[in-house]
């Protein structure tokens, strides 16, 4: 399968946990994006790279939240000290240009 | 920033009707249009998208139609398969980002 991945699938973690997510996106992709979905929603943006450079950053993407994509590759969202409100799915996106392929999603459930 | 609204929330239709999901944005700028299908526990899936610089676009059973004008734009999808069951999201995007509706439960019944 030469989609995008996203790992892992499904978390469950105690509120004030750390949780980090994994994303790889379609190879030679260079723009990748987050998005988080909650239940009856449509998917929100969080953020973008374009390369390894994070481009765009969403006003949703509070300062407990950071992602990465070191060398331009795979990405990863980590979530810093859970709240209940983060609870929901969390997608990655990659784009050769204007075309977004979405991952599976990973869905995060903080108890 | 964009603001996209969609309609209907829920929609059911006998197997072989069609179905129109339409969607209004509201940044004059956006100029990319795609829709996805979601299905249970899956990411959204692109199914057709078109630009700013045309009006229409066809694949198969699904088309869409843009109104740069009135600024809306309309999924159709003819002869419905139950397959075709599942969550619809149109989106509009004007650079880095997709702005999405809320969504269309699609029901086709057999």
């Amino acid at each position: 399968d030469t989609g995008v991945s996203q790992n892992p699938r499904h978390k469950i973690t105690k509120r004030g946990q750390n949780v980090t997510f994994r994303c790889d996106p379609i190879s030679e992709h260079n723009r990748l994006y987050w998005y988080r979905q909650t239940l009856g929603q449509g998917p929100e943006f969080l953020t973008y790279f374009q390369n390894e450079a994070q481009l765009e950053k969403s006003r949703l993407l509070s300062d407990r939240f950071s992602a990465e994509r070191p060398k331009g590759s795979f990405s990863t969202l980590e979530i810093q000290r859970t709240e209940q409100g983060d609870s929901a799915m969390y997608l990655c996106a990659s784009s050769p240009r204007m075309e977004a392929f979405f991952g599976q999603g990973t869905r995060l459930t903080v108890v | 920033g964009e603001n996209v609204e969609q309609h209907p929330s829920t929609l059911s239709v006998q197997e072989g009707d069609s179905a129109v999901i339409k969607c209004t944005y509201s940044d004059s700028a956006s100029n990319y249009f795609p829709w996805y299908k979601q299905e249970l526990g899956k990411g959204p899936q692109l199914i057709i998208d078109i630009r700013s610089n045309v009006g229409e676009k066809k694949d198969q059973r699904i088309a869409v139609t843009l109104n740069k004008t009135a600024k809306h734009f309309s999924l159709h999808i003819t002869e419905t398969q139950p397959e075709d069951s599942a969550v619809y999201f149109c989106a509009a995007s004007r650079a880095n980002n997709l702005f999405f509706g809320t969504g269309t439960r699609l029901t086709v019944i057999p």
